[in-house]
C-alpha cells in the first residue's frame, strides 16, 4: 500500500470516551501534520513532527495528544472532547528538506463527538 | 506571517464554462505554491504546483502562474466538467527558518459546483 492511509474513516464518540486516530505513511517522508478542517473554517494546523520531534503545537488544547513512535506512523489520542471537537482529521506527510516540498494528506477521520 | 487569500465562494457554473479562481498570498521569503482539490468526503490531493516566479504549473487541464510582481497564483481551467466539482485550496510552504520541514499555510478554500 502507498500514500498516506488513516484509520479510522470515521468515529463517534462520547465526551467521556478516550480514543485515537492512527495515521500511516509509506512515502519515506520526514515529516508529518495533523490538520483541523471544520464547517466554514480555514484548515488549522495543529501539530507538526520533523523527524519524529513534536516542533509545533499550535495552542491546542490537552484533550487532543500526539504521538509519533517512528517516521511512518503518527497518532492522536483524543479524551474528554467537546462537541465543538467535531471535525475532518487530516494527517499529511512530506519530505521537508526544501520550501518546494509539498504535502500529501490522507482522506481523514471524520469526528463526531457526542 | 505567511497568508493566502482566496477568493469567496460558491462558485456555480454551466459545464465547458471558463474558470478562474483568484489566489494573493504575503510571504517573508520565496515560497513554492500549490493548488489542492478536496472531493466529497475525502482528503486533500494536490492540483499543481509551482516553485519559483514565472513558473506555470498545470495537470488536468487546469493551470496556475507564479506572479510575483502581483503576489498572486490564480486558478484557471478553460473548459470545466461536472466531474471538476469540488473545493480548491490555494496554498503556500514556506521552509520555517533552522528547520527541516515546509509548512503549508491555506486559504479558506472555494467550492465549485459544474452543473450539466
Amino acid at each position: 500500500e502507498t500514500g498516506v492511509t488513516q484509520t479510522p474513516r470515521h468515529l463517534v464518540m462520547g465526551m467521556t470516551n478516550k480514543k485515537s486516530l492512527k495515521c500511516e505513511q509509506h512515502l519515506g517522508h520526514n515529516a508529518m501534520y495533523w490538520y483541523k478542517q471544520s464547517a466554514k473554517k480555514p484548515l488549522e494546523l495543529m501539530f507538526v513532527y520533523s523527524l519524529e520531534e513534536r516542533v509545533e503545537n499550535n495552542s491546542v488544547p490537552s484533550r487532543f495528544s500526539p504521538e509519533c513512535p517512528n517516521s511512518s506512523h503518527l497518532f492522536l489520542h483524543l479524551h474528554t472532547l467537546q462537541p465543538e471537537d467535531s471535525a475532518l482529521y487530516l494527517c499529511a506527510s512530506s519530505q521537508g528538506s526544501s520550501s518546494g516540498a509539498e504535502a500529501f494528506f490522507g482522506q481523514g477521520t471524520r469526528l463526531t463527538v457526542v | 506571517g505567511d497568508s493566502v487569500t482566496q477568493m469567496e465562494g460558491p462558485v456555480t457554473l454551466s459545464e465547458e464554462a471558463f474558470l478562474t479562481i483568484n489566489c494573493t498570498y504575503t510571504a517573508t521569503g520565496y515560497p513554492s505554491l500549490f493548488w489542492y482539490v478536496q472531493y466529497p468526503g475525502e482528503g486533500l490531493q494536490l492540483l499543481l504546483k509551482a516553485t519559483k516566479a514565472d513558473d506555470k504549473g498545470s495537470n488536468k487541464g487546469f493551470e496556475a502562474t507564479y506572479r510575483k510582481e502581483t503576489t498572486s497564483f490564480h486558478l484557471e481551467k478553460g473548459s470545466v466538467q461536472v466531474s471538476d466539482s469540488a473545493v480548491y485550496f490555494c496554498a503556500l510552504s514556506e521552509r520555517a527558518g533552522g528547520t527541516s520541514y515546509g509548512k503549508l499555510t491555506f486559504g479558506q478554500g472555494t467550492i465549485l459546483t459544474v452543473h450539466p
